[in-house]
């Protein structure tokens, strides 16, 4: 595609249940980010994927939280048990990779609201 | 890792430069600077990125100090759309992966 796409664009979802969230990277990109921004904040890192391995993990805030990416391509970013603080904007992004020094393209972000 | 640090908030008169400080002193040798900006509640925007040399392109210049240990993005005729928070980046390169970490960003807010 001609961008990074996310989806679902909103999810209303209610505390306890388990939420999917997707990202479709630009073709060719082999590097993958995902970040979480809570209302009015900035960005936090939460994983990064070269390739289909995540070479850092460290930003997933607990084991509720899991991603993983297939065919170079496609991330899913899976949160079990939503909790009312996981209510966020989840932003995608990725770039070329490797020794790359090129931009992050950004999605527009996938808003997840835990009632 | 390398954090940076950036005023929270700045204003600027349309048509004027604005200059938007930021503080990595804790960089090391191979960390690059990149600024994003993010307009309401868009995906954030690449703006300009560099190593050690001055950068320009078409949206702004980086001036990055001798040492390295701060920075300054400059926009040189801002108008109301450049109203956005801009974030000062030090992406981290360890065994070929790569970091990026976002600081807290400044509102800047372009006055008519």
């Amino acid at each position: 595609g001609a961008g990074v796409s996310q989806s679902p664009s909103n999810k209303v979802t209610e505390k306890g249940k388990d939420v999917e969230l997707r990202c479709d990277p630009i073709s060719g990109h082999t590097a993958l980010y995902w970040y979480r921004q809570r209302l009015g904040q900035g960005l936090e890192f939460l994983i990064y994927f070269q390739g289909n391995s995540a070479p850092d993990k460290s930003g997933l805030p607990s084991d509720r939280f899991s991603a993983e990416r297939t065919g170079e391509s496609v991330s899913t970013l899976t949160i079990q048990r939503t909790q009312q603080e996981d209510s966020a904007v989840y932003l995608c992004a990725s770039s070329l990779g490797g020794f790359d020094t090129g931009e992050l393209f950004f999605g527009e972000g996938s808003r997840l609201t835990v009632l | 890792d390398a954090k940076t640090t950036q005023p929270p908030s700045m204003d600027c008169a349309e048509g004027r430069a604005a200059n938007l400080p930021c503080n990595h002193s804790t960089i090391s040798g191979n960390e690059y600077v990149y600024w994003y900006r993010q307009i309401h509640s868009q995906g954030p925007q690449y703006i300009i990125h560099g190593l050690k040399n001055n950068e320009t392109n078409e949206m702004a210049s980086l001036i990055i100090t001798e040492d390295r240990k701060s920075s300054t993005l400059i926009l040189p005729h801002a108008t109301l759309r450049d109203t956005a928070v801009y974030y000062c980046i030090v992406r981290r390169t360890t065994s070929g992966t790569y970091k990026y970490i976002f600081g807290t960003g400044t509102r800047l807010k372009v006055l008519a």
